[in-house]
This record gives structure tokens, sequence and C-alpha cells, in this order.
């Protein structure tokens, strides 16, 4: 049973607008929460993440937003750019878990110029 | 370099051979990690090392073998590689729990 759901398989924006990928847990012992990118031929690299004592973590053009009580996270991209274009996975952790991080299944977001 | 890497790049074997796959990483992160890609499925996780001589398993573990007699390599083992065994393999460490991932470019198996 999938414990983190990324719904949308795909997304597509233009350029300069927000992108907003979406991802739910169903584990309420996930207290840590990270957002990685994913190129073609690539491994994913680490992107943002969030801890549960947070409902909102800012770096630059990205910012994951935690609902802690809907059990969802999101994460913004202001402006969108063409270079952003990639597979975006979540994962969730669990501090009584090691932290070893459980992925969604990837959202693959295009933004056109 | 520094970093993590991941041998072969590609591979290509039969049914029922062994075959290994090999992650080098040079900044003695405590943890490691080895997932495999497939679509529809994301990424899970094979198994997991929080130091050497110590392994456990993850969510798809069978069929697989791991070992790490030294910090900073861990080989993953496929015994008897099976079709359902085609998928990108990732290796990944971190430095302790609760720190991002690094992740190798990967492997791409194919079993015939």
């Amino acid at each position: 049973d999938q414990q983190v759901k990324q719904n949308s398989p795909s997304l597509s924006v233009q350029e300069g607008r927000i992108s907003i990928l979406n991802c739910d847990y169903t584990n309420s012992m996930f207290d840590y929460f990270l957002w990685y990118k994913k190129y073609p031929a690539e491994g994913p690299t680490f992107l943002i993440s969030i801890s549960s004592i947070k409902d909102k973590n800012e770096d630059g053009r990205f910012t994951v937003f935690l609902n802690k009580s809907a059990k969802h996270l999101s994460l913004h991209i202001v402006p969108s750019q063409p270079g952003d274009s990639a597979v975006y996975f979540c994962a969730a952790a669990s501090s009584g878990g090691s932290y070893i991080p459980t992925f969604g299944r990837g959202t693959s977001l295009i933004v056109h110029p | 370099d520094a970093g993590i890497t991941q041998s072969p790049r590609y591979k290509i074997t039969e049914t029922g051979r062994q075959v290994t796959l090999m992650c080098h990483q040079t900044w003695s992160h405590s943890y490691m990690f080895w997932y495999r890609q497939d679509l529809g499925h994301g990424l899970r996780l094979i198994y997991y090392s929080a130091a050497a001589d110590i392994t456990d398993k993850g969510e798809v573990p069978d069929g697989y073998v791991v070992s790490r007699s030294k910090t900073e390599n861990f080989p993953l083992t496929l015994e008897s590689a099976t079709r359902s065994q085609t998928s990108v393999y990732f290796c990944a460490s971190s430095v302790q729990g609760n720190s991002p991932l690094h992740f190798g470019n990967g492997t791409r198996l194919t079993v015939t």
C-alpha cells in the first residue's frame, strides 16, 4: 500500500507561472519530508525539505508547504523556468524509523517557454 | 573526484546469471541505500546500511543480496537474475539519518 502518493503523473506549466506539485501521505509517523528533482539519465538531487514542526520552508524560487492535519504537502515553484522541467519525487521519513525515506511515484513537470 | 559513483552504467545479462552492481562513495557517509526505479512505481528501497557491517531490508529485498565490509562500498548482487529485475538501480548515501540522500547516476540493468 502506497504510503506516499503523488497523484498527478504529469504537469504542464507556462514559463513564468507558478508550478504546484502535490503529495499526500498516509503514515502519521512521518515527520520529515523532502523533495527531489530528477533529470533523465541522472540520479535524483535533493531540492528542499521540511520538518513536521514547520508548515512552510522556502529556498529561493522553491517553497514547500506542509499541512499535517490533511497529511498533505506541496511544492511551489515561482516563477517556473524551462530548466525546471524534470521529474519531482516527494519523500517522507520518520524519526522513529531512522529517517529512511519512502518515495512517491513522481510527477513529471514540463515548463513551456 | 568526491562523490558517489555507480558501475556499470549499463548492463545486459541473461536470466539466471549472477550480477553485481557496484557503488562507491568518497564522503565517508554512514548511510547507504539501494533503490530501484520502475515505471509506475517510483523509487523503491531494496536494502540500506547504517554503517559498515550493518545492513537491513527495504521494501523489495527478495532476490537481492548486499554487503558492506567497507564504509565506502555497498555492492548489490542479484544472485539469479530474473526479467522482473530489469530496472534502473540507484545507489545513494547520506551523512546521517535525517540528512538528504546523495544519489549516483544509476545503473540500467536489462535481464533477457
